[in-house]
């Protein structure tokens, strides 16, 4: 099993719906959640992070984060075709060893 | 405030060879992390630097190197080039590196021929 896991996608929604990404990870112990933004030929550009049960939401991001069951998601809301890229989940794991997922291609379609 | 910068942006380099990759952190900075991002095996960690010393290391062999100097900015060493090796190298830097709000650089695409 993977240590951080994410459908590869391609996911693809219409302009102004909402897009779901999510991510399975494997360490109970992760304390520390991010998600990424990568766009074709560029560098990972930090979008949210999370670190507490629950939602936290900024602009037309949401992160949602259960510890429980090991997951940890990222909604975007009236999605733009800006919004097209891979999506990268990272998790800090037990030890402080950092892990990425293998990114989910998003593509918002006008 | 300036971002990462990472130096050269393209290498190409012969099998055997070996190569140093360099970046330079956000001002304030003094975490620096290294990742080898690959169509195939995507974003994967090599190594941590802090305060001039390595904190985390990933699973790479010893052919990997790197160090961190006093003003923070920090290189990358990979000797006896493999094809293998061709790969995106990003650096990523942080405030103190826990909790991991990390910050890319533009990368060094390296190819080995």
């Amino acid at each position: 099993q993977k240590e951080v896991e994410q459908n590869s996608g391609p996911l693809s929604v219409p302009e102004g719906a909402i897009a779901s990404l999510n991510c399975t990870y494997s360490d109970r112990g992760s304390q520390s959640f991010f998600w990424y933004r990568q766009y074709s030929g560029k560098s990972p550009e930090l979008i949210m992070s999370i670190y507490s049960n629950g939602d936290k939401e900024d602009g037309r991001f949401t992160a949602q984060l259960n510890k429980a069951s090991q997951y940890v998601s990222l909604l975007i809301r009236d999605s733009q075709p800006s919004d097209s890229a891979t999506y990268l989940c990272a998790v800090t794991l037990t030890g402080n060893q950092f892990y990425f997922g293998t990114g989910t291609s998003l593509t918002v379609i006008p | 405030k300036a971002g990462v910068t990472q130096t050269p942006r393209y290498l190409i380099k012969t099998r055997g060879q070996q190569v140093t990759l360099s970046c330079s952190p956000i001002s304030g900075h003094r975490s620096v992390s290294w990742y080898q991002q690959t169509p195939g095996q995507g974003l994967q960690f090599l190594f941590e630097y802090f305060s001039e010393t390595q904190r985390n290391k990933g699973n790479f062999p010893g052919r990997f190197s790197g160090r961190q100097f006093s003003n923070s900015r920090s290189e990358m060493n990979v000797s006896t080039l493999e094809l293998g090796d061709s790969a995106l190298y990003l650096c990523a830097s942080s405030l103190t590196g826990t909790p991991w709000e990390q910050y890319f650089g533009p990368g060094t695409r390296l190819t080995v021929t």
